[in-house]
């Protein structure tokens, strides 16, 4: 049983790019959550996901930032026009129901 | 407004000796209590939880202890291995919002052989 995958691992862009972060939760896993570390701090809750619904956003920056989870596919989180404070680690964690969700190994975005 | 800190950013213990890592909170929301455990480029990982309706939870080498009138817990590692040297997260989460965790900002533990 793979465990949550993220693609890419690392991501370069150029300030105004489009970044597009990947994330395949666990088999059986219908909840998605996604969350960023900034350098020196800790994880932070961004949003949280089942197929095809937006449970909590309340996380995310009002602009440029959006996600989702479809029915079929992986969740991705879409940063637009992407400007250096928005380089982080950007962890995906996924769980069955409400109970502990498990991380994948995280996208690092550097814009540049 | 950090609602959980970790109020020391490393720590360096002796193999074989004893590890304790400090967690405050402050929202008296919070319910449910994680560690979690990341090694550098990986994801964390969860090493052990404790409810509210508890005061200590063992799982082998590693205990959690929760005092909810002082708002702290902490993890216990004995004995520490070398293998254990990794950033150590608090996490906290409520009831309200059962899924979303509150992280601190994680304990570096080096533990040298």
């Amino acid at each position: 049983n793979a465990g949550v995958m993220q693609n890419p691992r690392h991501l370069v862009r150029r300030r105004g790019q489009e970044a597009r972060l990947r994330c395949s939760p666990m088999k059986g896993h219908s909840h998605v959550y996604w969350y960023r570390q900034l350098p020196e701090e800790g994880l932070k809750f961004m949003v949280y996901l089942q197929k095809e619904n937006i449970i909590d956003e309340s996380g995310m920056p009002k602009e440029r930032f959006s996600a989702e989870f479809p029915k079929e596919g992986p969740s991705i989180l879409r940063i637009q026009q992407v400007v250096r404070g928005d380089s982080a680690a950007y962890f995906c964690a996924s769980s069955p129901l409400n109970t502990e969700a498990f991380f994948g190994q995280g996208t690092r975005l550097t814009v540049v | 407004d950090q609602q959980v800190k970790q109020n020391s950013p490393s720590l360096s213990v002796q193999e074989g000796r004893i590890s304790i890592l400090n967690c405050d909170y402050t929202n008296s929301m919070f319910d449910y209590f994680l560690w979690y455990k990341k090694y550098p480029a990986e994801g964390p990982t969860f090493l052990i939880s404790i409810s509210s309706i508890k005061d200590k939870n063992e799982d082998g080498r590693f205990t959690v202890f929760l005092n909810k009138s002082a708002k702290h817990l902490s993890l216990h590692i004995v004995p520490s291995q070398p293998g254990d040297s990794a950033v150590y997260f608090c996490a906290a989460r409520g009831s309200r919002s059962n899924y979303k965790l509150t992280f601190g900002k994680g304990t570096l533990l080096t533990v040298n052989p």
